[in-house]
């Protein structure tokens, strides 16, 4: 059963403009919201969380928007920088649960 | 300050063969977790530790798998006998239980079982 569904395999993105990758999530017990990052050939690197107590963080070039009554969370990257081509993971977890259920992650592409 | 450290990197193995993987977390951390990568099931959850307790091993695949973590600074993931279906990349990760629900990754291993 995947509680985290990234729906979109890989998106293609013009250096400076933005990325939006997008998550939605079917537990509403979920409270909290990571996006990871990932290199080929390397672990999945921590980039940025929201609580559900709030609606938006932001980081720098990275943004993440969660919409607790759609179960939708989104990721922007403004603006995109051609180091940013990895493939990104959503993903959830509850206060008391301990473990991430991640999703199937999006490959991003950044060209010149 | 290290990261999470898993060795080896690289693994092939005929299948029958032991297995064994190996991770150290982040000095202070006191949650680990083993994960499975494969292009068919993404990024799944074998077993996590607390504190060096198995507290969830319902992603372990079957009774060939098994994990130890003897104490705070290592644990073990043993495939005995290995089969092909094996051959994935392993991450191991850690997280400071109770201050962050950020967990930390390792750089895997990637598993080929011939």
């Amino acid at each position: 059963d995947q509680q985290v569904k990234q729906n979109s395999p890989s998106l293609s993105v013009q250096e400076g403009r933005i990325s939006i990758l997008n998550c939605d999530y079917t537990n509403s017990m979920f409270d909290y919201f990571l996006w990871y990052k990932k290199y080929p050939a390397e672990g999945p690197t921590f980039l940025i969380s929201i609580s559900s107590i709030k609606d938006k963080n932001e980081d720098g070039r990275f943004t993440v928007f969660l919409n607790k009554s759609a179960k939708h969370l989104s990721l922007h990257i403004v603006p995109s920088q051609p180091g940013d081509s990895a493939v990104y993971f959503c993903a959830a977890t509850t206060d008391s649960w301990g473990k991430l259920q991640f999703g199937a992650g999006t490959q991003v592409v950044v060209t010149p | 300050d290290a990261g999470v450290i898993q060795s080896p990197r690289h693994e092939v193995t005929e299948m029958g063969q032991e297995v064994t993987l190996r991770c150290k977390p982040i000095s202070g951390h006191n949650s680990l977790f083993w994960y499975r990568q494969t292009m068919m099931r993404g990024l799944e959850l074998l077993i996590y530790f607390n504190n060096n307790v198995p507290i969830d091993d319902s992603g372990m695949p079957e009774d060939r798998f098994s994990a130890k973590m003897p104490n705070a600074s290592f644990s073990t993931l043993k495939i005995q006998p290995s089969e092909p279906r094996d051959s994935a990349v392993y991450f191991c990760a850690s997280r400071q239980e109770g201050t962050s629900e950020t967990q930390y990754f390792g750089p895997g291993t990637r598993l080929l079982v011939l």
